[in-house]
């Protein structure tokens, strides 16, 4: 499978701090899907880009795709207790329907 | 809209034995996945199904895993016989399959403790 890393694999922050992880491959993406998991959860969807350059906003979320669609990252503005969880990127090469997941950033957040 | 149905929940079973997960996608959805996570790791595809065809089973161990999705809705994994490395939350995914719109959707998993 493809390889896509994820930095960095562990984040402990302040509340209040900000927060970004970054996914990188070595070769042009389709595009890259981004998901939340919360501990003992499952993966929840949180967005999708596709054009180079683009970037995408939800909330205190910010996510961009690189011009060269190589990389990707999501940064959360101000930190909250509820941002808690591992966040990964899934990137896919050929065609929209085939995505590999990275290891993942797990972000701990301190009151 | 209900989500995607995984059953059992929890599993703990003997190195070489048998087992089978359940997945019920969401209504509708076309593309069905099988993820293994380790603990620690992210979700490894598995295999991917476009109604009951495969699309994708390169990182399916064949010589004990395989996994059917018979009409093209609910799909069974099966384990057989079961290693000590199989250890790990196997999630089930659907998505849509239209461009421009593939979010896919999990269901709470699979925990598989080997023993």
């Amino acid at each position: 499978g493809q390889q896509v890393m994820q930095i960095p694999q562990y984040q402990h922050v302040q509340e209040g701090e900000d927060f970004t992880t970054y996914c990188n491959s070595s070769t042009t993406l389709s595009n890259i899907q981004w998901y939340k998991q919360r501990p003992g959860g499952h993966p929840v969807f949180l967005i999708q880009l596709v054009k180079s350059g683009e970037v995408k906003k939800q909330k205190r979320l910010t996510f961009q795709f690189g011009e060269a669609k190589k990389n990707s990252s999501l940064h959360i503005t101000a930190t909250q207790t509820t941002d808690v969880g591992t966040y990964f990127c899934a990137a896919s090469l050929y065609n929209f329907n085939k995505f590999y997941f990275g290891s993942g950033t797990k972000l701990n957040v301190k009151p | 809209e209900a989500g995607v149905a995984q059953s059992p929940r929890y599993k703990i079973i003997e190195k070489r034995q048998s087992v089978a997960f359940w997945c019920n996608p969401i209504s509708g959805h076309a593309t069905l996945y099988w993820y293994q996570q380790i603990l620690g790791q992210g979700p490894k595809l598995l295999i991917q199904f476009q109604n009951n065809g495969v699309v994708d089973d390169s990182q399916l161990p064949k010589d004990r895993f395989s996994a059917e999705r018979l009409k093209g809705v609910d799909s069974t994994l099966k384990i057989q016989p079961a290693k000590l490395e199989d250890s790990a939350v196997y999630l089930c995914a659907s998505s849509l399959n239209r461009i421009m719109n593939t979010e896919a959707f999990f269901g709470q998993g699979t925990r598989l403790t080997v023993v």
